[in-house]
């Protein structure tokens, strides 16, 4: 069964940068994994960061960017703001055609 | 502006069934990939199922393949998700979301699904 791994918890101070990853527990994150970000906050509906893994949905800061990393994808946030404190979400697309969402990663400001 | 409306949730005893709505509006439906996605209290995503534009071809999380069935009808421009054999861990919200270029781009605003004795 494959497990989309995320840090469950990350922080960052105002202004500052973090990156948040999106591995697979067997085997490496590439391109061909159509990698995309997500963004949750309490008691909203997610909405679109990043897709194809670097290109920015509509609307989308230029302060949220993703890329691969090594063996996995990645989120990074440069400059952070205190709305950008939420949950992440990263989402691969398996050669099966299925999705598989990582657990998440709640971001804190301060 | 897209919309995607999802109703049909509900309270339901274990074992039950429901079938869950999504009216898209704001699009043209038939020409997008449509998928279901649940999240349950307190917990991640969970990616459900998807369908292609003229509902030929499907994919099912291994786990919910038996119990869930995805269909549409692009006359009304409606997703549907026929969920049975309802469990405890079910409860869940559910959301519509459009696929787009590899990409779930718009989203609903979900529809609850609470399934208790």
């Amino acid at each position: 069964q494959t497990v989309v791994t995320q840090e469950p918890s990350l922080s960052v101070s105002p202004g500052g940068t973090v990156t948040l990853t999106c591995g697979l527990s067997s085997g490496s994150v590439s391109t061909s994994h159509y990698c995309s970000w997500h963004q949750q906050t309490p008691g909203q509906a997610p909405r679109s960061l990043i897709y194809r893994t670097n290109i920015r949905s509509s609307g989308v800061p230029d302060r949220f960017s993703g890329s691969i990393l090594g063996n996995k994808a990645a989120l990074t946030i440069t400059g952070a703001q205190a709305d950008d404190e939420c949950d992440y979400y990263c989402v691969l697309q398996m050669s099966s055609g299925i999705w598989v969402f990582g657990g998440g990663t709640k971001v804190t400001v301060l | 502006e897209v919309r995607l409306v999802e109703s049909g949730g509900g309270l339901v005893q274990p074992g039950g069934s429901l079938r869950l709505s999504c009216a898209a509006s704001g699009f043209t439906f038939h020409n997008y990939w449509m998928n279901w996605v649940r999240q349950a209290p307190g917990k991640g995503l969970e990616w459900v199922a998807n369908m292609n534009q003229d509902g030929s071809d499907k994919y099912y999380v291994d786990s919910l393949k038996g119990r869930f069935t995805i269909s549409r009808d692009n006359a009304k421009s409606t997703l549907y998700l026929q969920v049975s054999s309802l469990r405890v861990e079910d409860t869940a919200v559910y959301y519509c979301a459009r696929g787009f270029d590899y990409n779930l781009d718009y989203w609903g605003q979900g529809t609850l699904v609470t399934v208790s004795s």
